[in-house]
Order: C-alpha cells, then structure tokens, then sequence
C-alpha cells in the first residue's frame, strides 16, 4: 500500500510566527486531505487537495502530484493552531484512507 | 445537527465484556469507516461500508463487528475485550473518493 511520510514529527513556535509542514507520498497522489486533530481529540477535515492550492483563511495547502508531496502553511500562528496535523492519501480504489504519522504542533503564547 | 455523530465518548469496561460503539452520519455520504487510533496517534482503517456492503476488513481480530443496517449508521461491537483493544476508535463517512468528515471519536478504556 501507499506509504505517507510527514515532516517535522514535532514543532514548537511562538504565536505568530509562521510554518510549514510536509507530506511525502510513495506512490501517485489522487485525493490528499489535510487534518487537524485539536487537543480534544477532534479530526477536523482542513483540505481536501488532491493538486494546485487552496487557502482557508490563515492556513493553505500546496500539492504537487507529479512530485508526490504536499506542504501545508500556516501564518501567523495562534495558540488554537495547537494540536496533530495529519496527512492522507486516499487509494485509487477510493476505499482506503492512509494517514501519516503526523506532525505535533504547539503554539506557545 | 452533528454531521457524524457516535456514541459513547467514553467507555470503561472489564476484560471480557462485550460492547458496542454506534455511529450515524447526515451528510447523505454512501461510504462509512471505523479507524483505530493508537496511542501513538497512528489512524489506521478497520473497516469500510460502501451503500451498507463492506468493501475493507482490515486484519482485525474476529470479535470485532461492524453492522451497518442503512447507509446512515455504522456499528461496531467487540467481544471478549481484551487490553489491548484500549484506543480511541473514529467512525468516519464520505462520499466513495471524497472528502472525509469523521466523528468526535469513542474513548475505550478495558480494564
């Protein structure tokens, strides 16, 4: 199956400032969604990307199919920014969803 | 007007009971999940309902079950629990090769 590689596995920044996350494929990129899971345990669906870019307020998402990976940005961070940011690769048969293994992020004010 | 909802958030239970997690979406999506979280924070799937007919069976032990009796609901129910079956378990629904909306996610503590 599809392997999902996420980078940094952790980061720590002050409020404000701005980041970006990674997500590598190992295999053709179909359908890419971006998660949010907060520290109340809640999946919040950010992006659905399978290509191109979309923004959604202070956060947008870039995927670049033909290269297999995708960034996730977001500037000028909040505390609420807080939380496990997911990527996943849905498999062509359309019935499987492949997470990465995430990246930990804290906000600190 | 919870889009996917599931129920309980919380369950603490014996080695060796039996329980049932039950979830329903009301986004119309023909498609419904169960994952499993780990206590690492890793997702992966267990089970996948395509218009009420299972299409994944992940290598899940035999005393897990999904029932789903309409395209609306999802239910899981596990027998003999056992330690290790202590996680967090997410229902999710969507359309076939859509975007994913998943629930708030069932807690499950075997003691």
């Amino acid at each position: 199956g599809i392997q999902v590689e996420q980078s940094p596995p952790d980061l720590i920044l002050q409020e404000g400032a701005n980041s970006t996350l990674r997500c590598n494929f190992s295999d053709s990129v179909n359908n890419l969604q971006w998660f949010h899971q907060n520290p109340w345990g809640q999946l919040i669906n950010l992006f659905y990307i399978p290509s191109g870019t979309k923004q959604n307020g202070r956060l947008s998402a870039t995927t670049v199919a033909t290269e297999r990976y995708s960034l996730l940005y977001i500037s000028s961070s909040q505390t609420t920014d807080s939380g496990v940011y997911f990527c996943a690769e849905l498999e062509t048969s359309g019935s499987r969803l492949t997470f990465g293994e995430g990246t930990q992020l804290t906000v600190n004010p | 007007d919870t889009a996917v909802s599931q129920t309980p958030k919380y369950l603490v239970t014996q080695m060796g009971n039996d329980k049932s997690i039950k979830c329903e979406q009301n986004l119309g999506h023909d498609t419904m999940y169960w994952y499993k979280q780990d206590s690492k924070k890793f997702l992966k799937i267990m089970f996948s309902y395509n218009n009420k007919e299972l299409i994944i069976n992940e290598t899940v032990p035999n005393r897990f079950s999904p029932k789903s009796p309409d395209k609306a609901h999802l239910n899981l129910h596990i027998n003999s629990l056992e330690l290790g079956d202590s996680a967090v378990y997410f229902c999710a629904s969507s359309q076939l090769r859509g975007s994913y909306t998943f629930g708030s996610g069932t807690r499950l503590t075997v003691v």
